[in-house]
């Protein structure tokens, strides 16, 4: 069953500590992103990777980090210094070529503070 | 840099009611048009796209949306709704090559019975 799965669902962190949310994908889609989206802003780039072991920021990636060693895998950290870090994230991927240009979402891990 | 305008954060409508959201951009190059849906807790899911040709664009669950360049909008629109419609609806940007998608700040649609 092809699809992208994210988890855990929920995810509690306390403060002071470093969590992991996880991306998994079997679409062999070379590039995956993360989101993060809050009440009323929609939605906000974190990282983005076009390829195995390589990663950009994107617009909001201060307190986060990533890595992408696998191309099935793009694991996203949210930091101790991140601090707001409450919010619901999503994880996508791409295809890629002329008309195939489309993102693809995960179902989404909410994170909340303890 | 693009960026993507939803006039309406909120639009109820009557069962069985059109409806029409609305999505403007800006960009000074080509781009590429997008629509999501998203129900309560859950990840989003692509409604349709434009990427060229014909300007009207059908989609799944009877939405459709249609490309004026002129007047750089992408509006979505359904004949009549149904309760199941109730979500949040995302308009997308990118532009041509562009490998990141701008999101519109989201249209809350409610389905009055």
């Amino acid at each position: 069953d092809g699809g992208i799965t994210q988890s855990p669902k929920y995810l509690f962190r306390k403060e002071g500590q470093n969590v992991t949310l996880s991306c998994e994908q079997n679409l062999n889609h070379d590039a995956m992103y993360w989101y993060r989206q809050d009440p009323g802003q929609g939605l906000r780039l974190i990282y983005y990777s076009q390829i195995v072991n390589d990663f950009q920021k994107g617009d909001i990636a201060e307190g986060y980090s990533v890595s992408r060693e696998k191309k099935e895998s793009f694991p996203l950290t949210v930091t101790s210094a991140q601090k707001n870090p409450t919010a619901f994230y999503l994880c996508a991927t791409r295809t890629s070529g002329g008309a195939a240009e489309t993102q693809y979402f995960g179902p989404g891990t909410r994170l909340l503070v303890l | 840099a693009q960026s993507v305008t939803q006039l309406d954060s909120q639009v109820p409508v009557f069962e069985e009611a059109p409806v029409e959201l609305r999505c403007n951009y800006s960009s000074s190059v080509s781009v590429y048009l997008f629509w999501y849906v998203q129900y309560p807790n859950q990840g989003l899911q692509l409604l349709l796209k434009y990427l060229s040709g014909s300007t009207l664009v059908k989609g799944i669950n009877g939405f459709e949306a249609e490309f004026n360049k002129s007047q750089t909008s992408f509006h979505l629109r359904k004949p009549s709704v149904h309760i199941s419609d109730t979500a949040e609806y995302f308009c997308a940007v990118s532009k041509f090559g562009n490998e990141k998608l701008t999101f519109g700040t989201g249209t809350r649609l409610t389905i009055i019975p």
